[in-house]
């Protein structure tokens, strides 16, 4: 089960920005974990997006940032493009469970 | 380039077994930690388990609902990871990802295999 919420969907026109939130607790974000971003297109496996909270691995565009502050995270998409409609889900490491990585629930980004 | 390359997924009935193999290349695969998540019909992503490199000991976890019923290896000799799978359910129907850890994430992944558990 998923420790780490986000919101279901969030939505924009091209060229504007978007953020996703990813929601922890005490014993993941809030206990000081590096927060990671995978983005996944349909069909098709994830993807690693932005790994440590705010570093992107090569060939990711600077579009895409990173950003954490005591229990959350957040990810922003500026300049949105057609090309960005995927799912995304954060994730983190939690010490309070038997599952150590832990997700978030998801959030399907739709550019209108 | 780096690849992971999963198969022996299929279909099982209830009470079944099956064991998916991960084989790597493209990065020194014995240093690396690996890990199994998977990705049940229209839901997200679970963990499944984690294997420590030899140097780290080897050893493997497990997320709650497999542990005792899943089994994660390694043949460094072969560039190999498997996920072995008993007494499968309706509810591990999934599509199981291999993944490459660094640090805490997960840096590659293969293209999954589906697991189908349905009489």
């Amino acid at each position: 089960q998923s420790v780490l919420t986000q919101p279901p969907s969030v939505s924009g026109a091209p060229r504007q920005r978007v953020t996703i939130s990813c929601t922890g607790s005490s014993s993941n974000i809030g206990a000081g974990f590096d927060v990671h971003w995978y983005r996944q297109f349909p069909g098709t496996a994830p993807k690693l997006l932005i790994y440590e909270n705010n570093n992107r691995p090569s060939g990711v565009p600077d579009r895409f940032s990173g950003s954490k502050s005591g229990t959350s995270a957040s990810l922003a998409i500026t300049g949105l493009q057609a090309e960005d409609e995927a799912d995304y889900y954060c994730q983190s490491y939690d010490n309070s469970l038997s599952a150590p990585y832990v997700f978030g629930t998801g959030t399907k980004v739709t550019v209108l | 380039e780096v690849q992971l390359v999963e198969s022996g997924g299929g279909l099982v009935k209830p009470g079944g077994s099956l064991r998916l193999s991960c084989a790597v290349s493209g990065f020194t695969f014995s240093d690396a930690w690996m890990t199994w998540v998977r990705q049940a019909p229209g839901k997200g992503l679970e963990w499944v388990g984690r294997i420590k490199s030899k140097v780290h000991g080897g050893t493997a976890d497990y997320a709650a609902p497999v542990q005792g019923r899943f089994t994660i290896s390694r043949d460094d000799s072969k560039s190999t990871v498997y996920l072995h799978m008993i007494s499968l359910e309706a509810e591990d129907t999934a599509i199981y990802y291999c993944t490459a850890n660094a640090g805490f994430y997960c840096i590659y992944w293969g293209q999954g295999a589906l697991v189908t558990v349905s009489s």
